[in-house]
């Protein structure tokens, strides 16, 4: 069965104080390992796709990479705005297009 | 980015009712539609997947005479939640895909069963 962990739970930050975020998986062949961000009351939005390990991705002060068992969202320099949950997806080779998450990691940046 | 709009954000229902919740994509046509429920503090369960013109595929333990899903076009799925009950209280959200591995979300229905 695919499963997807991801640590912390929480995570309380100081403005600009760096960190990373660890999201590990076993999947059945991977198709792609997806982040996005989740305000309150909102919907997931799309931040990154890595499709192989030693990949790495960039966005403003975020950057993802991929290894064949664990993925980590670095964080630099994270502001008040920064605060939100971070949702880990792994999607299965085979067909299906079904995402399995993790529980996410609510991250806190005070100002 | 591609947008997904769900509707309603918000809705409040009697017990024994139904209720309708849209999904709809906005720039691309997709293939593929998935509706989640996500409980506080937990991660997104995957409801159902539907594609376009046939019969949506349920999760394991998901009733599907209970939550009816239709896939009519490109661009519009509906879920609805028939004989609602206050356990069916939650956040339901609806992704779409247009055939690509990337799936964008819509923003969300609240819907709160008294």
């Amino acid at each position: 069965e695919d499963q997807v962990t991801q640590s912390p739970e929480a995570l309380r930050l100081q403005e600009g104080e760096s960190s990373s975020l660890n999201c590990s998986y076993t999947v059945s062949g991977l198709r792609g390992l997806f982040w996005y961000r989740q305000d309150p009351g909102k919907g997931p939005e799309f931040l990154f796709t890595l499709y192989s390990a030693g990949e790495e991705k960039e966005k403003e002060r975020l950057k993802a990479t991929l290894t064949k068992k664990e993925s980590f969202l670095h964080i630099t320099a994270p502001k008040p705005e920064d605060s939100a949950t971070y949702l880990c997806a792994v999607q299965a080779s085979g067909g299906s297009e079904k995402l399995v998450f993790g529980k996410g990691t609510k991250l806190t940046v005070n100002p | 980015g591609a947008v997904v709009s769900q509707h309603p954000s918000r809705v409040i229902c009697k017990s024994g009712t139904s209720v309708k919740i849209e999904c709809r994509s906005l720039d691309f046509q997709a293939t593929t539609m998935f509706w989640y429920r996500q409980f506080p503090k937990q991660s997104l369960m995957l409801m159902a997947t539907s594609n376009e013109g046939s019969k949506a595929t349920y999760e394991q333990g998901v009733e599907k005479d209970k939550f009816l899903i239709n896939h009519a076009s490109l661009t519009l799925s509906t879920l609805t939640v028939t004989s609602a009950h206050p356990e069916d209280s939650s956040f339901y959200i609806c992704s779409a895909s247009g055939g690509g591995p990337e799936a964008f979300f819509g923003q969300g229905t609240r819907l709160t069963v008294v």
